[in-house]
């Protein structure tokens, strides 16, 4: 069972209000990662990190920022929520191999009214 | 960048019918992994396809991976609604360090 956690797992906030999702992951994994999805659909990656102070933005342009301090949290900001953030925003993590398989989290459902 | 396309998007079956689902890339891969996800859940890895023209089996799933690594399927025999969830393909960008998702197919199955 991996051992990457993600709180809150769900969210209902008004719009303009400043949120953070939390990560975090206890398996000493460099690379993390978050995505973000609508029900059933693609993953669109909107961050990734891979190691500490280590930042870059993914395919999918995201108004969300992200820190990596240490390396097991990696948590994720909305400076002013919107409705067109309501989704839901899977975190992972990998190894450093090559071959190694990657770690979601449960995810967090942010609602944004 | 590199992509991986995955067909069909959605695919209806009745249980006890059979399932594919298909990887394809333009360029040859060093492996491909298989994720499944749940309704409401997140992606759990399935299994790792790394030499050439290689299958695997998992109960009822079969994957293989094509002659010139550009290609892989999952092939699920006698559907159940067990079943039921999205299948991400996966295969590692050029520098090794992050896993491009195909779209996935949509698997849903009538009992």
């Amino acid at each position: 069972e991996a051992d990457i956690y993600q709180t809150p797992r769900y969210l209902v906030i008004g719009t303009g209000k400043k949120i953070t999702l939390e990560c975090s992951q206890t398996m000493g994994h460099d690379k993390m990662y978050w995505y973000q999805q609508d029900p059933g659909m693609e993953l669109h990656l909107i961050h990734y990190s891979y190691g500490v102070n280590s930042t870059e933005k993914g395919d999918l342009s995201s108004e969300s920022t992200v820190s990596r301090i240490r390396t097991e949290h990696f948590p994720l900001t909305l400076e002013s929520a919107r409705p067109s953030h309501t989704s839901q925003y899977l975190c992972a993590s990998r190894p450093a191999g090559l071959s190694d398989t990657q770690y979601f989290g449960p995810g967090t459902r942010l609602t944004v009214l | 960048g590199q992509q991986v396309m995955q067909i069909p998007q959605y695919q209806h079956v009745q249980e006890g019918e059979d399932f594919t689902t298909y990887c394809n890339s333009s360029t040859t891969l060093s492996n491909i992994q298989w994720y499944k996800q749940r309704p409401g859940g997140h992606p759990v890895f399935l299994i790792q396809l790394v030499k050439s023209g290689e299958v695997k089996k998992q109960k009822r799933l079969t994957f293989q991976f094509g002659e010139a690594k550009k290609n892989s399927s999952l092939h699920i025999t006698a559907t159940q609604t067990t079943d039921v969830g999205t299948y991400f393909c996966a295969a590692l960008n050029n520098a090794g360090n992050m896993l491009t998702f195909g779209g996935g197919t949509r698997l849903m199955v009538k009992p």
